[in-house]
């Protein structure tokens, strides 16, 4: 079975300074791995995702992501951080399953950015 | 093109009762997932529904159903409401067999 393991629950940053939150899993098979965001009171919504070929990807809003099989691992960063990216953050693992790819989500990382 | 809205956005209800939350997808979007977020749980997936029929089921107990009608749109629903149940339902389309989908802004139940 596949987990997602967000090593930090939270993250305090000042703005303007950078950030990475972390993102591990595990999985027995080839996966797709995604992050998402949620702000207050709405939805998830797509920052980015990893299926295949340049293991740097690049999403919306200035956050990029690495993926480092070797170290099953998929951490968010950002270089510089805004007040507006105050939110919850989700790292998921996508599978393959009765045809359909369904994600397993992480707990979730709460970025907080300080003036 | 519209997104994915979910109605009701705020819903009480009381112990042993049951509920009925409605989610209409995203424009020619066929699959319709739902899912729990609690804080103790986290994003928990509940079942996805793909051309009326159920495609995949999370391990949620027999309390909770769902269906798809032919223009897509989705209905959850909860019977025999417990406290438990107080969560945030969320609600995501995707055109069939892609991996990215898209959230509503979420159902948030409150049982008492």
């Amino acid at each position: 079975a596949q987990s997602v393991t967000q090593l930090d629950s939270q993250v305090p940053v000042f703005e303007e300074a950078p950030v990475e939150l972390r993102c591990n899993y595990s999985s027995s098979v080839s996966v797709y791995l995604f992050w998402y965001v949620q702000y207050p009171n709405q939805g998830l919504q797509l920052l980015l995702k990893y299926l295949s070929g340049s293991t740097l990807v690049k999403g919306i809003n200035g956050f990029e992501a690495e993926f480092n099989k070797s170290q099953t691992s998929f951490h968010l960063r950002k270089p510089s951080v805004h007040i507006s990216d105050t939110a919850e953050y989700f790292c998921a693992v996508i599978l393959l399953s009765g045809g359909s790819y369904i994600p397993t989500f992480g707990r979730g990382t709460s970025l907080i950015v300080h003036p | 093109k519209a997104g994915v809205t979910q109605t009701p956005r705020y819903l009480i209800k009381t112990r042993g009762q049951q509920v009925t939350l409605s989610c209409s997808p995203i424009s020619g979007h066929r699959s319709v997932s739902w899912y729990q977020q609690t804080p103790g749980q986290g994003l928990q997936f509940l079942f996805e529904y793909f051309s009326e029929t159920q495609r995949n089921k999370g391990n949620f107990p027999g309390r909770f159903s769902g269906r798809q009608f032919s223009n897509s749109r989705s209905e959850m629903n909860v019977s025999t409401l417990e406290l438990g149940d107080s969560a945030l339902y969320l609600c995501a389309s995707k055109e069939g067999g892609g991996a990215e989908q898209y959230f509503g802004p979420g159902t948030r139940l409150t049982v008492t």
